[in-house]
């Protein structure tokens, strides 16, 4: 079935700067992509979906690159503030047709620092 | 309202004693969810309810019941708890299987000791 790899686990950086989470999937026929944002005591919430005809996706502050060739799926935040602080996840999904059960990553806990 | 509700927020739980998880959400959406997450774990999918259908994941299907009694509830049933067991619970809905947004509630931590 589907893998995801997510890296890195832990990312701290300073307010300002820019952090990259990247997500590497195993499946080919992979269609649907999720970035999830988790703060403390709340649960999951969308960050943004992505189609897989779809490269680059542009959010509030952050930016999800999707590299078919590669399976690979990145967000990236431009300038970080404090308040991104939170465990982001990936979650990748299969057509309709097919395996309909997203697969996450292990989340990636990302600190900002002021 | 797309809250997802998940009570209780905490559980005690003794070693062979049962345990009963409850969720809900009022978005009328047709598919629900468990996960159970561990740290540094992804969350791992237990179950999903699509309308009335349960699916239970091959490896976890001995270990956990539920019940849909309507479109809003959803339980999560552990007849006998194991230390291994200790874990979140993430309850989550969507409005369709896959391709849609998943709604997730603020999880059920549960220790068993």
């Amino acid at each position: 079935g589907e893998q995801v790899e997510q890296r890195p686990p832990h990312l701290s950086v300073r307010e300002g700067d820019s952090a990259v989470i990247i997500c590497t999937y195993t499946d080919p026929n992979s269609y649907y992509f999720f970035w999830y944002k988790q703060e403390p005591g709340a649960g999951l919430q969308l960050l943004m979906k992505v189609f897989s005809s779809t490269e680059i996706n542009e959010g509030q502050g952050f930016t999800v690159l999707l590299n078919k060739k590669d399976k690979q799926l990145s967000l990236n935040l431009t300038a970080a503030h404090p308040g991104d602080s939170a465990v982001y996840f990936c979650a990748v999904s299969l057509t309709s047709g097919g395996n309909y059960k997203p697969t996450f990553g292990k989340g990636t806990s990302l600190v900002v620092h002021p | 309202d797309t809250t997802v509700k998940q009570n209780p927020r905490y559980k005690l739980a003794r070693v062979g004693k049962p345990v009963n998880l409850i969720c809900s959400q009022t978005m009328n959406h047709d598919t629900m969810y468990w996960y159970q997450k561990k740290p540094n774990q992804a969350p791992k999918l237990l179950l999903f309810y699509y309308d009335k259908i349960l699916n239970r994941e091959a490896d976890t299907f001995e270990k956990f019941q539920s019940s849909r009694p309507n479109n809003s509830f959803c339980s999560l049933y552990i007849g006998s708890a194991g230390l291994e067991y200790s874990a979140m619970y993430l309850c989550a809905s969507s409005r369709d299987r896959g391709q849609a947004e998943q709604f997730f509630g603020p999880g059920t931590r549960l220790t068993v000791l």
